[in-house]
């Protein structure tokens, strides 16, 4: 059974720091995965997906790695922004693309001004 | 607004009744995802549908749960005899299969159970 962990579950820096959230997996046979914001009582905001074969995504402040071999990705921000205080979730559709996503719990991010 | 929506985004109800929440996807997306979040936890996965056809449902849902997608279009969520433990964040998702299979979030339907 695919498992989702994320570290830290809670993370404070002051704003302009540049900082790494964790996500780990359990079974390497992975189809895809997603980065996700997510803000206090919204709903998920798709920040990147990384496909199986690829080694990274980039979206403006944002780069997400993925390491499938050894079941890990990080989702890396530049020059944090108190407007980037959320909780960021991580998500991983096994192997045939054809079951849903199992997430993480999530780590919540405050950018201190 | 293209985006995936939701209806309604509150619920408050009393233990022992019955809701239903509706879902419109993404329009040309083929798939559609109901998941179940609650306070400090990622989304947890309830059932899913291609076209009008259900074709997975988690132990997490219950006998109480009902989830139907008529002609592929709009799904809805039901609910019956709703207990204190359905309260929580009901999201829906849509996607296309075979397009990478990324999926779109809906605002979601706080459900509180008194």
């Amino acid at each position: 059974k695919q498992e989702v962990t994320q570290i830290p579950a809670a993370l404070s820096v002051p704003e302009g720091e540049n900082l790494v959230l964790n996500c780990s997996f359990t079974d390497s046979a992975i189809y895809n995965l997603q980065w996700f914001r997510q803000d206090p009582g919204k709903g998920l905001t798709s920040l990147l997906l990384i496909q199986s074969s690829q080694r990274e995504q980039t979206s403006g402040r944002l780069n997400a790695s993925l390491d499938k071999s050894s079941g890990r990705s990080t989702l890396y921000i530049a020059a944090s922004q108190p407007g980037d205080s959320a909780t960021y979730l991580c998500a991983v559709s096994p192997s045939s693309g054809n079951t849903p996503l199992v997430f993480g719990k999530g780590t919540r991010l405050s950018v201190i001004a | 607004d293209t985006g995936v929506s939701q209806d309604p985004r509150h619920k408050i109800t009393k233990r022992g009744q019955n809701v239903t929440f509706r879902c419109d996807p993404i329009s040309e997306h083929n798939r559609l995802y109901w998941y179940r979040q609650t306070l400090g936890q990622g989304p947890e996965f309830l059932t899913y549908f291609q076209n009008e056809a259900q074709l997975e449902k988690s132990r997490l849902l219950s006998d109480r749960f009902s989830a139907e997608r008529p002609k592929g279009s709009f799904s809805t969520l039901e609910i019956q005899r709703t207990e204190q433990g359905d309260s929580a964040m009901y999201l829906c998702a849509s996607s296309l299969a075979g397009a990478g299979y990324e999926q779109y979030f809906g605002p979601g339907t706080r459900l509180t159970v008194t």
